[in-house]
């Protein structure tokens, strides 16, 4: 079945230090991937996604994720986190399932500390 | 400003209530859905549109119902038979229902049971 894991739950890190969020998605064609991002008690906004080409994307905010077809991964990752980045963040995927629909990981809670 | 209006923020309802979730969107995106999230679940889709007088069941259908009379909008009915309404709901617009396209969010109604 098509599924979209994020292992960690939540991560902290220092303000100015380098992040990585994990994505490992499950599905048998090539995957339409997105990070979006949620503010508390807000929706969410696209931050990137891949479609295809160049597997290394860039977004909004200076986010860029990389696809790597052989680990079925799309991690998230910024060099120098501001605080302002603590917030929530959801991978997931496009598929065609007969009809299309997008499948969302469970998130990742992201906390900067000063 | 474009974009996805939720109505009302908060809403509580009484035991055997029908409640109504209002969606309106000035994008003039063709599809709209309807999410469902809680927390470490990420979201779960209840229902989505894909043209006008025309909807279709997503993941967790069970005790919703929801209208499509106008392209601008996409309201969703709890009804007294989703013995588990307490969430925070999120309704969502795209150009079409395809596997690429970007979901915009509107900011969200959290509902919860008296």
């Amino acid at each position: 079945a098509q599924s979209v894991t994020q292992p960690d739950i939540h991560i902290t890190v220092s303000e100015g230090a380098s992040l990585e969020l994990r994505c490992n998605y499950s599905y048998g064609a090539t995957p339409y991937l997105f990070w979006y991002v949620q503010s508390p008690g807000q929706g969410l906004q696209l931050l990137l996604k891949y479609f295809s080409g160049d597997t290394l994307v860039q977004g909004i905010k200076g986010f860029e994720a990389e696809f790597k077809r052989s680990q079925s991964s799309f991690n998230l990752r910024k060099p120098s986190v501001h605080w302002s980045d603590a917030a929530e963040y959801f991978c997931a995927v496009g598929l065609n399932t007969g009809g299309f629909k997008t499948i969302f990981g469970a998130g990742t809670r992201l906390f900067v500390k000063a | 400003d474009g974009g996805i209006t939720q109505s009302p923020k908060y809403l509580f309802r009484k035991e055997g209530q029908n409640v109504t979730l209002s969606c309106e969107q000035n994008l003039n995106h063709d599809a709209m859905y309807w999410y469902r999230q809680d927390p470490g679940q990420g979201l779960r889709l209840i229902y989505y549109s894909q043209i006008v007088n025309d909807f279709q069941k997503g993941d967790i259908a069970e005790g919703y119902s929801v209208s499509r009379e106008k392209k601008e909008s996409f309201p969703l009915t709890v009804t007294s038979a989703q013995k588990n309404p307490t969430a925070f709901y999120l309704c969502a617009s795209s150009t079409k229902s395809t596997r690429e396209n970007i979901q915009y969010f509107g900011a969200g109604t959290r509902l919860s049971v008296l």
